[in-house]
């Protein structure tokens, strides 16, 4: 079966720009977890969401925005960008209670 | 709050030698944990998870962990190392109920001739 789809894979903006990142779960899943990946930082849990619903989210500012729509795919946005957005963005998707997470391959935004 | 440390930022290996990753994690209850693998500019692909039982835990690719809640640690081994395992390695941490996971900082792995 497909596996997790991030769309796009790649993205370059300018600061002060806003970006709105897509990713489909695995067909069943029914939970999606952003993390932010930098050299720096490593992983860092974004959000998760499930039914649509904002369930967990980690420490980043507001201008980090997520949503969940009823077929479960789930984009997130960035406002207002900053150099330090640069990173690699990945998503995640799980049955609900397996805690077992399926990575996309995530999509590199680049803020110049 | 949980946490995971990986002490070993970059470890190189000959081909054919045997290979120990370390993960010490700190969490309250019984935790789920996990090792992942990322090859450059790629996603994160799951190795194995342990989540209770046997404490010796078998995944992909030849790869084992086992669980010590002694030590409160969960390395990763491999017998023999092949050139295709040179990649990074993070170590995880979760609990039921909860898809959020706390993530270790990595160890590259470095595969030589």
């Amino acid at each position: 079966k497909a596996g997790v789809t991030q769309t796009p894979r790649y993205l370059i903006k300018t600061r002060g720009q806003q970006v709105t990142l897509s990713c489909s779960p695995i067909s069943g899943h029914r939970s999606v977890s952003w993390y932010q990946q930098t050299p720096g930082q490593g992983l860092q849990f974004l959000f998760e969401y499930f039914s649509e619903t904002q369930r967990n989210k980690g420490n980043f500012p507001g201008r980090f925005s997520g949503r969940q729509f009823s077929n479960s795919r789930s984009e997130m946005n960035v406002s207002t960008l900053e150099l330090g957005d640069s990173a690699l963005y990945l998503c995640a998707s799980s049955k609900l209670g397996d805690t077992e997470a399926f990575f996309g391959q995530g999509t590199r935004l680049t803020v110049v | 709050a949980q946490s995971v440390t990986q002490p070993d930022i970059h470890i190189t290996v000959s081909e054919g030698a045997s290979l120990e990753l370390r993960c010490n994690y700190s969490y309250g209850a019984t935790p789920y944990l996990f090792w992942y693998v990322q090859s450059p500019g790629q996603g994160l692909q799951l190795l194995l998870k342990y989540f209770s039982g046997d404490t010796l835990v078998q995944g992909i690719k030849g790869f084992e962990a086992e669980f010590k809640r002694s030590q409160s640690s969960f390395n990763l081994r491999k017998p023999s190392v092949h050139w295709s395992d040179a990649a990074e390695y993070f170590c995880a941490v979760g609990n039921f109920g909860n898809e959020k996971l706390t993530f270790g900082t990595g160890t590259r792995l470095t595969i030589i001739p």
